[in-house]
């Protein structure tokens, strides 16, 4: 079946250290998305990637990083530069001509 | 004032009751997609319209698009209902970035 993996779940870091979510799909879908969200807010937007070896910033970029290598794959790496990184992450992709959009089921980001 | 709007923020039903959640937008949009979230926190595309009207079920979408309103309806409700409702748009410039409303929490309570 198709669709987007997230892995993993849960993940605990140690505050000043790096650490890379993963985003996989198989969906053949040309954009990918990263959101947070915290508790309370909505989903905000953190980088995106229209097609492969291109990526934008979207409103929350500041302290993350992406890359878009295959099309299949959006890695989002957190980085110490990031104040405040506990939150749940949710990788996201569409296919634009139908406007149809597919979510994974998220990484809870602990950073201790 | 955010793009997306939702009412109520909080919403506790009786098991049964019929239920609407609200969403305005400010935007010209291409579609408007309702979500619903669990608990464990993935996300599931409910529906996707654009126009008029559409049912899966016990739930029902509408969209008034002259108007910037669209109205999630759940009839019969049950608890397992019991999730965050969220309304987000697809904006009409199309760069395929959907803006979210702040979801609805719905507890249906037995």
């Amino acid at each position: 079946d198709g669709g987007i993996t997230q892995s993993p779940k849960y993940l605990f870091r140690k505050e000043g250290q790096n650490v890379t979510l993963s985003c996989e799909q198989n969906l053949n879908h040309d954009a990918m998305y990263w959101y947070r969200q915290d508790p309370g807010q909505g989903l905000r937007l953190i980088y995106y990637s229209q097609i492969v070896n291109d990526f934008q910033k979207g409103d929350i970029a500041e302290g993350y990083s992406v890359s878009r290598e295959k099309k299949e794959s959006f890695p989002l790496t957190v980085t110490s530069a990031q104040k405040n990184p506990t939150a749940f992450y949710l990788c996201a992709s569409s296919i634009a001509e139908n406007y149809g959009y597919t979510f994974g089921s998220g990484t809870r980001l602990t950073v201790v | 004032k955010n793009e997306v709007e939702q009412s109520p923020q909080n919403l506790t039903a009786q098991e049964g009751e019929f239920i609407t959640i609200n969403c305005s937008y400010s935007v010209g949009i291409s579609a408007l997609h309702w979500l619903q979230q669990h608990p464990g926190g993935g996300i599931v595309s409910l529906f996707m319209l654009s126009s008029g009207k559409k049912k899966h079920g016990r739930l029902i979408a509408t969209i008034n698009i002259q108007e910037k309103h669209s109205s999630l309806h759940i009839t019969a409700s049950h608890p397992r209902d019991s999730a965050v409702y969220i309304c987000a748009v697809y904006g009409s410039s199309n760069t395929g970035k959907l803006i979210f409303g702040q979801g609805t929490t719905l507890q249906v309570k037995p």
